[in-house]
């Protein structure tokens, strides 16, 4: 009920493709769903998040597509650069403080 | 302005010895969390805490693990004895309780290698 099922485990993409990372959930009490990045060596970083009352979300080549009714939600990032080389977890919370987070996908774009 | 402060970054020790790992969360925020990272687990979450009061423990693994809130911007994990499986990496996060998406940030992180 509180899991979130986080897929590929891992993405190789070619510099100037796009990465796509999909999340499925199954508890409909979650109304708040971020996408965090994290690099080598470093904490976990806010990229963007999405309520469910929205399909999209776009903050520059960073969009977020939400289906509520499939209870999915994916990461597209345009235009990959290798600087965008890090791991990303999808998250999800309900009305308290915890958030539940994806297993992570490793993404990898080749200049 | 700081982020979340975690200290020691790295910490190597023997099992049996005990472990502290301290977190300073961002001035202002009320809700404190522990995380735990691994290849084979993912990012756990371990314990949080809203307002220094403990609300979810759920995930703390079991009785040698122990986190303290002594006061609204400091807290300790506890590891007592700490045993090899323990070896991860250990983030705390801060968050404003009272903002409508609560964005948790997470601090660098503590490298604790258990041998």
């Amino acid at each position: 009920q509180q899991q979130v099922k986080q897929s590929p485990q891992s993405l190789i993409v070619q510099k100037g493709g796009i990465s796509i990372i999909n999340c499925a959930y199954e508890n409909t009490a979650f109304d708040y769903f971020p996408w965090y990045q994290q690099f080598p060596g470093k904490g976990p970083a806010l990229l963007i998040a999405i309520r469910p009352d929205v399909s999209e979300k776009k903050e520059g080549r960073f969009t977020i597509s939400f289906n509520k009714s499939a209870k999915q939600f994916s990461l597209h990032i345009m235009d990959s650069q290798p600087g965008d080389s890090a791991t990303y977890f999808c998250a999800a919370k309900g009305s308290g403080s915890r958030l539940t987070f994806g297993e992570g996908t490793q993404l990898t774009v080749n200049p | 302005d700081a982020g979340v402060i975690q200290s020691p970054r790295h910490e190597v020790t023997e099992m049996g010895q005990e472990v502290t790992l301290r977190c300073k969360l961002i001035s202002g925020h009320n809700s404190l969390f522990w995380y735990r990272q691994t290849m084979m687990r993912g990012l756990e979450l371990l314990i949080y805490f809203n307002n220094n009061v403990p609300i979810d423990d759920s995930g703390m693994p079991e009785d040698r693990f122990s986190a303290k809130m002594p006061n609204a911007s400091f807290s300790t994990l506890k590891i007592q004895p700490s045993e090899p499986r323990d070896s991860a990496v250990y983030f705390c996060a801060s968050s404003l309780r009272l903002a409508a998406q609560e964005t948790q940030y997470f601090g660098p992180g503590t490298r604790l290698l258990v041998l």
